[in-house]
């Protein structure tokens, strides 16, 4: 079993409707991170939560909002979604044990499709 | 503002070459990531630089880092198709405060036979 999980792995709606994604996680991480992926881009974080008490905007938070509704579950939401949200969507979590030496560990990702 | 930058942006070489894929960023940091994204699937870490100096070898890959030049070098020797993938620096944001990683926008190798 993954120990990031994304659901769902694809989605498609139209513009305007609000979209959950979700992500839970079985490594026992602290740190939890959303992050969205554009062809020739790179990843660019959107938001990110040290602990269920604190969430933190990171680099494109605008149009976007966070739920840390357990250690384990980070959910991201687009109240309202428009087309150029269309991307694919990474939850990664890192650990609390001196998190910086190591690598942050990436869900499979949710491809989101906005028409 | 961090800002990272990878170089080149893609990459065709044959089996048996070597190259080196270059990751410069523009404030200071002592933590660097490499990580490897297969075509539709996740990120996989390959290697973590936590200080100036640092080299790690896997296998036909060799990654160092130099926090003074505010540099990092990706190394592939003798490539190989199967190595054929997008790569990823990431640099830890925590030093100005924030956390998480800023990304460059990946390297993507093709390696013909």
């Amino acid at each position: 079993d993954a120990d990031v999980t994304q659901t769902p792995r694809n989605r498609i709606t139209k513009t305007g409707k609000r979209i959950m994604l979700e992500c839970s996680q079985t490594k026992g991480h602290d740190r939890m991170y959303w992050y969205r992926q554009d062809p020739g881009l790179g990843l660019r974080l959107i938001y990110y939560s040290f602990d269920v008490k604190d969430i933190n905007k990171g680099e494109i938070s605008d149009g976007y909002s966070v739920s840390r509704q357990a250690q384990a579950k980070f959910s991201l939401s687009l109240e309202s979604a428009i087309p150029n949200q269309t991307a694919l969507y990474f939850c990664a979590t890192s650990g609390n044990q001196g998190p910086r030496n190591q690598p942050q560990h990436f869900g499979d990702g949710t491809r989101l499709s906005i028409l | 503002e961090l800002k990272v930058e990878q170089n080149p942006l893609f990459l065709s070489m044959q089996e048996g070459k070597n190259y080196t894929i270059y990751c410069n960023y523009s404030t200071t940091s002592d933590r660097l990531y490499w990580y490897r994204q297969d075509p539709g699937k996740s990120l996989e870490s390959l290697f973590v630089l936590l200080s100036n100096g640092a080299v790690k070898q896997e296998g036909r890959l060799m990654a160092s880092l130099d926090t003074k030049a505010r540099l990092s070098t990706l190394h592939i020797t003798a490539a190989v198709h199967d190595l054929s993938a997008t790569y990823f620096c990431a640099v830890d944001r925590s030093w100005g405060g924030a956390d998480g990683l800023t990304f460059g926008k990946g390297t993507h190798l093709i390696i013909q036979p």
